[in-house]
């Protein structure tokens, strides 16, 4: 099973500022690999795929990037609705798995 | 509009079956081009996905789980099952229906998620 491992499980980045999460995978994802952002008491929601296409209706704060076995979400010039989990899924090998998530947390 | 929606029992004892159901409105699973899914989150190992399949294809079962659960469907009445059998509190869940695109296995269209509690 090709694992997932994001860091850090926790960030605090105050609004307005960057935030740079990553991804990295046990073996190589190639690109196959999507971001999901998660709200408490909501399912997830799709963000980025491919390693670094924008899901329709993300807004472009939203980028990602890499391959292989390291893969990083970057979102922007942070909002209020940001801040919640989020989660890298792998869909190369099957069992297709995710990451246990880094919560973005408010400085 | 399509929509998902998950319904079962809340609550299963130990060593029983846990039996869910979930409801396909606004469109067919039938129609091509997706595929189907079901995923659960746990607070201990986070997002796990159960199975999948494309209509008319054969059913992926995830091998830690293979032995334990089955996947079925009855388009007549838009509804994919979950079963899982032998539970226990390991498998305390949010259990999601969820859809994605047959080119891609991502998920793009989740149903609410139902929880259920596995304890006696």
């Amino acid at each position: 099973e090709l694992v997932l491992t994001q860091s850090p499980v926790i960030l605090s980045v105050s609004p307005g500022e960057e935030a740079t999460l990553s991804c990295r995978a046990s073996q190589s994802s190639s690109t196959n690999l999507a971001w999901y952002q998660q709200h408490p008491g909501q399912a997830p929601r799709l963000l980025i795929y491919g390693a670094s296409t924008r899901a329709t209706g993300i807004p472009a704060r939203f980028s990602g990037s890499g391959s292989g076995t390291e893969f990083t979400l970057t979102i922007g010039s942070l909002q209020s609705e940001d801040f919640a989990v989020y989660y890298c899924q792998q869909y190369n090998n099957w069992p297709y798995t995710f990451g246990q998530g880094t919560k973005l947390e408010i400085k | 509009q399509v929509q998902l929606h998950e319904s079962g029992p809340g609550l299963v004892k130990p060593s029983q079956t846990l039996s869910l159901t979930c409801t396909v409105s606004g469109g067919s699973i039938i129609s091509g081009g997706y595929y189907w899914s079901w995923i659960r989150q746990t607070p201990g190992k986070g997002l796990e996905w159960i199975g999948y399949f494309y209509y008319g294809d054969n059913m992926y079962y995830n091998p830690s789980l293979k032995s334990r659960v089955s996947i079925s469907v009855d388009t007549s009445k838009g509804h994919i099952s979950l079963k899982l059998t032998s539970v226990t509190a390991a498998d305390t869940a949010v259990y999601y229906c969820a859809r994605g695109p047959r080119s891609t296995p991502i998920i793009l269209l989740w149903g609410q998620g139902t929880l259920v509690t596995v304890s006696s």
